[in-house]
């Protein structure tokens, strides 16, 4: 039931832009996307989320298409402690939850 | 001073033991969550609590049951294990929109 498709690795070198695409064409109106990332095997980490504006942190930039169908992570200068599985999360919102389903995530590779 | 502590970080054991794994957080949160992560790296919902109430209940089995003594707490009791429950099982908090995750606890059934 993964609501977020990413594909399964992607390389970037030291220095560059890295720009990690994620499908979600079934979300609702009201459903956020988050990212995460995974470093080795430790707790996943928290990154950016947003709705339907394009948001930017200390860490990443989300960039969100207009029918809110996909979105795009973007790390502006990746470093080789960027190394890690990156997934791609839609929350859903109950009238006293909140769900989050992650999708298979994308190991992206830093290279020097 | 970390945030959400889970033990044991690792779990051995056999077939159709019971065992129990332990979660703490002191950031204050009143929602917790337990996720399992298979060995294709697949993180799943398994339960939610809020203020010590459980608001999310995937499907999964029976022998496993929460426990949330107090909102900063949220154990998780697995009857009768199985080879297929061998995975790390995360702990995680949440305050508003972003979760806080433990360090894992990696259990492996013989």
């Amino acid at each position: 039931d993964a609501k977020t498709t990413q594909p399964p690795s992607m390389d970037c070198a030291e220095g560059r832009a890295a720009n990690l695409p994620c499908n979600h064409s079934t979300i609702s109106g009201n459903e956020y996307v988050y990212w995460y990332r995974q470093i080795h095997s430790q707790g996943p980490q928290y990154i950016i989320h947003g709705l339907k504006n394009n948001e930017t942190n200390e860490m990443a930039s989300l960039i969100i298409t207009e029918d809110r169908k996909s979105s795009t992570l973007i790390l502006p200068h990746a470093t080789l402690r960027d190394t890690a599985v990156y997934y791609c999360i839609v929350r859903v919102e109950g009238d006293n939850f909140n769900k989050f389903y992650f999708g298979s995530g994308t190991k992206l590779n830093v290279k020097p | 001073d970390t945030a959400v502590s889970q033990t044991p970080k690792y779990l051995v054991t056999q077939m159709g033991n019971d065992k129990s794994i332990k979660c703490e957080q002191n950031l204050g949160h009143d929602t917790m969550y337990w996720y399992k992560q298979d060995s294709k790296k697949f993180l799943k919902i398994m339960f939610s609590y809020n203020n010590k109430e459980l608001i999310i209940n995937e499907t999964v089995p029976n022998r496993f049951s929460p426990k949330s003594p107090d909102k900063a707490h949220l154990n998780l009791h697995i009857n009768s294990l199985e080879l297929g429950d061998s995975a790390v099982y995360f702990c995680a908090s949440r305050r508003a929109g972003e979760q806080y995750f433990g360090p894992g606890t990696r259990l492996t059934v013989t």
